[in-house]
């Protein structure tokens, strides 16, 4: 299958200051990429879906202004963690999408995110 | 809005098979998929139903049935390597193709 690449694997960041995550198409071009959040022994929640040189598309009750998405280019998006705080330490994972909207998407490895 | 319940937990003993059940509502279907997590790790794709029927993919079949909204994942001859959870995830056109995850079936296997 596809390859998607998410850095870092693992992270621990102060209070207040911003994190950022980047999740990678290596081998295809990423139309849509979609990115979620997992809570420890829960499922994937999804965060947002961003489609490449437009702006992201949040679910409800994410906050635009805290967690930011920059899709730029075809085969790279990243999330942003700005002013963080402890209640934001959770796993963060991407996945990817080519062309066919109807086809798998594949995911990165996913990001442990620690506010401390 | 989609609906996708599955069990929370199961237990199954080494070489056994186990069926991991799940139920959905959603309107404009358009694929179901079974990823396996294990504890830490991303979820890594096991299968794809969008017709209805039976799709075997070596120890691991997946079964869809499109209008009583119920798919299951079969897993036989288990592993101690296939204790983790199993999310089932729906595709709906009317959700703009994205992804809804059920709550994950944490599968155990013990000797």
């Amino acid at each position: 299958g596809a390859v998607v690449s998410q850095h870092p694997s693992r992270v621990i960041c102060k209070s207040g200051t911003s994190v950022k995550i980047e999740c990678r198409s290596l081998d295809f071009q990423a139309t849509t990429m979609f990115w979620y959040r997992q809570f420890p022994k829960k499922s994937l929640m999804l965060m947002a879906t961003s489609n490449e040189g437009s702006k992201a598309t949040y679910e409800q009750g994410v906050e635009k202004d805290k967690f930011l998405i920059n899709h730029a280019s075809l085969t790279l998006s990243t999330l942003t963690v700005t002013s963080a705080h402890p209640e934001d330490s959770s796993f963060y994972i991407c996945s990817a999408r080519g062309r066919e909207s109807n086809t798998e998407a594949f995911f990165g490895q996913g990001t442990r995110l620690t506010v401390v | 809005g989609q609906n996708i319940d599955q069990p929370t937990e199961m237990t199954a003993t080494e070489g056994a098979i186990v069926q991991i059940n799940c139920t959905y509502q959603t309107s404009g279907f358009n694929g179901l998929f079974w990823y396996q997590q294990h504890a830490g790790e991303a979820p890594t794709f096991l299968s794809y139903n969008v017709l209805d029927g039976l799709e075997e993919k070596g120890r691991f079949s997946s079964f869809l049935s499109r209008s009583k909204g119920y798919s299951y994942l079969l897993l036989k001859e288990l592993q101690m390597k296939d204790s983790a959870s199993y999310l089932c995830a729906v595709m709906a056109k009317a959700a703009g193709n994205k992804l809804t995850f059920g709550g994950g079936t944490r599968v155990l296997v013990k000797p």
